[in-house]
């Protein structure tokens, strides 16, 4: 089993839609956990942090659910320019470095 | 702005070559990663840095090798280029207590 497991999508949503995604994590002692973007052939970037209960950022609101270990994402009023691959980010695994587990990601795109 | 820079952006090697991969951030990051990135299997960690001259291997070592001389340069090294390593290499940076990694631009490489 993944440490870190998404649904590979593909997500094709209208614009304005409203689209979720979930991910689940099996290390029960990961303390951290993200979400980044990575636009096609790009690098990965920061997109949301979920240290705790929650994060909300514009359109954007990340959940972490510790009891059943899952995280999720949501985007309300979905643009043309949210079209990406989001990854699910667990850490640290451990030990003295900062060391994170990436999800395969989830392939959104939005539609006019 | 952390910046994290990679030494090219496409690199196209014959088998049996051997293969410098540079990666430097400027932000006075402890930790350094190097990652490939394939179609299906999301990212995987080859080797990571904690300190000049420390390294750790990853998940999938075999065939690399790195080298970490000063603080903001972390090299990945194949020692005998194989057509398997054909592959989008990343190179990241974290440090301090921040476990958000930040991403390089990334090196596509191609082993013919």
């Amino acid at each position: 089993r993944k440490e870190v497991e998404q649904d590979p999508g593909p997500f094709n949503v209208p614009e304005g839609a409203t689209v979720a995604f979930n991910c689940t994590y099996s290390n029960s002692a990961s303390q951290s956990f993200f979400w980044y973007r990575q636009d096609c052939r790009k690098e990965p970037k920061l997109l949301m942090s979920v240290y705790s209960s929650g994060n909300e950022d514009g359109r954007f609101t990340a959940q972490l659910n510790r009891a059943s270990q899952y995280i999720s994402l949501l985007i309300r009023d979905s643009k043309l320019s949210d079209s990406a691959t989001y990854l699910c980010v667990g850490g640290p695994r451990g030990g003295a470095t900062n060391k994170l587990i990436f999800g395969t990601g989830t392939l959104l795109a939005v539609q006019p | 702005d952390v910046k994290v820079t990679q030494s090219s952006r496409y690199l196209v090697k014959r088998t049996g070559e051997k293969v410098f991969l540079e990666c430097v951030q400027d932000m006075d990051h402890e930790n350094m990663f190097w990652y490939r990135q394939d179609p299906g299997l999301g990212l995987r960690l080859i080797y990571f840095s904690y300190d000049v001259k420390m390294k750790e291997k990853g998940d999938i070592p075999e065939g690399y090798s790195v080298s970490r001389e000063k603080k903001e340069r972390f090299s990945l090294i194949l020692e005998s280029a194989s057509t398997n390593q054909t592959s989008m290499y990343l190179c990241a940076s974290n440090g301090g207590d921040v476990y958000e990694q930040y991403f390089g631009p990334g090196t596509r490489l191609t082993v013919t």
